[in-house]
């Protein structure tokens, strides 16, 4: 399973765009990226997948350079409660034996 | 349901006893996931199901630990003869096909051993 390297935590103010970089150097051709935000006394909740290029809903963006060997996760206009655990994941998501990896995540902190 | 259900939300045992913690998915969610969490850190992969079958228990850390799935839906986690470091808040977690990294999560049972 490849490894992902993300920032331990992050600071930034309310309004602000946050940027997410996680490295995943070993990455596999069938592997997809995905995040997870989790909340004080919560399960994660899935955020975004992709597997190249740019993916985008309605909470955040995924950008993902040609190589793959990182990804960056963008949240516009943060608000306070955008304060939480941010996981990213690598993993093939259509094998049947391919299991769910997290790491330690990053966690973020929005201030007024 | 709506969503995944775990019972009960918060379990305390004395040093040495059996527990049982139980994990309702989505209906009609083929892969189950048990994880562990301690405070500080991420979830901790214990096993995970496809159907009543464990697809990969390679996260179970020692023989205290059983889970089992029997009709491919509800789950229950074993910890027998519980240790202070057993302590922790365990997740359970499904998705609607396997090896899917699309997973729901429950909102977990916080098990303290004392």
């Amino acid at each position: 399973l490849a490894k992902t390297t993300q920032p331990i935590s992050m600071d930034s103010y309310e309004g602000q765009e946050v940027n997410i970089t996680c490295s995943h150097n070993n990455i596999a051709t069938n592997d997809y990226i995905t995040w997870y935000q989790q909340f004080p006394s919560q399960g994660p909740r899935f955020i975004i997948q992709g597997y190249k290029t740019k993916v985008t809903n309605e909470v955040a963006s995924l950008f993902i350079p040609a190589d793959r060997k990182s990804s960056t996760l963008s949240l516009p206009r943060v608000s306070l409660s955008d304060t939480a655990v941010y996981y990213c994941l690598v993993g093939d998501n259509r094998s049947s034996a391919s299991k769910i990896i997290f790491g330690s995540g990053t966690r973020l902190s929005i201030r007024p | 349901g709506a969503g995944v259900s775990q019972t009960p939300s918060n379990k305390v045992t004395e040093k040495g006893k059996y527990v049982e913690l139980r994990c309702d998915p989505i209906s009609g969610h083929t892969a189950l996931y048990w994880y562990r969490q301690s405070l500080g850190q991420g979830p901790e992969f214990l096993i995970y199901f496809q159907g009543t079958g464990a697809a990969d228990d390679s996260g179970l850390p020692n023989d205290r630990f059983f889970a089992v799935r029997p009709e491919g839906s509800v789950s229950t986690l074993k910890i027998q003869r519980t240790e202070r470091g057993d302590s922790a808040v365990y997740l359970c977690a499904s998705s609607s096909q396997g090896g899917s990294t699309e997973a729901f999560f429950g909102q977990g049972t916080r098990l303290t051993v004392v």
